[in-house]
């Protein structure tokens, strides 16, 4: 099992709309989470991270987190083409205290 | 969060050289990582590089391939040497936050290397 998992394929919205993404996480012992976004030929940039239980808000970003039952998801509001990019999740490992990254969800927000 | 600078930003070389990537930030920082992130793939961590100690190589990597240097606590450089086309990737330079911020990483530009 991947540490880190994120297994839906490219996620196609409507302006305006909810992007909802999820990740799934194998080490239990995991204490912080975070959303990098990564548009096309840059680099990830953090978005949002979270640490507790239940829901963080940012703007027009939500993480939801539930340890229980390790996964960790992100939301997006209003979708913006803007918002068009990778999303990748990423979660400390309790090992060594690194961060172990998903494959990444790719959004297209269709104007 | 801390401006990191990398170079160059894209290169194509010639399959058996050698590149040396740069990596400079603003700041005084511990530890700098360096990532691989292949086509269509997650980043995966290479290293981790200490001012006065040799690098710390994840599984599957190793020094002969990928020598790092450190000199002082705000540059580093990878070198990936001998390559071949599979080491076609983006290198990525990060750094840990401080303060509040010290369990984020953070990211140079990235540099998008071709093998021909």
């Amino acid at each position: 099992q991947k540490e880190v998992e994120q297994n839906s394929g490219p996620l196609s919205v409507p302006e305006g709309a909810i992007a909802s993404l999820n990740c799934t996480y194998s080490d239990r012992g995991s204490q912080s989470f975070f959303w990098y976004r990564q548009y096309s030929g840059k680099s990830p940039e953090l978005i949002m991270f979270i640490y507790s239980n239940g829901d963080k808000e940012d703007g027009r970003f939500t993480a939801q987190l539930n340890k229980a039952s390790q996964y960790v998801s992100l939301l997006i509001r209003d979708s913006q083409p803007s918002d068009s990019a990778t999303y990748l999740c990423a979660v400390t490992s309790r090992g060594n205290n690194r961060l172990a990254f998903g494959k990444g969800n790719q959004v297209v927000v269709i104007p | 969060s801390a401006v990191i600078s990398q170079k160059p930003s894209r290169d194509i070389c010639q399959r058996g050289t050698s590149l040396t990537i740069q990596c400079q930030v603003d700041s005084q920082v511990t530890m700098m990582f360096w990532y691989r992130q292949q086509p269509g793939q997650s980043l995966t961590l290479i290293a981790t590089a200490n001012q006065g100690s040799e690098a710390t190589y994840e599984s599957g990597f190793v020094i002969d391939k990928f020598p790092i240097s450190r000199p002082n606590l705000t540059f580093s450089t990878l070198t990936v040497s001998n390559m071949s086309p599979e080491d076609s990737s983006i290198y990525l330079c990060s750094v840990e936050g401080s303060g509040t911020d010290n369990e984020k990483l953070f990211f140079g530009s990235g540099t998008q290397l071709s093998v021909l």
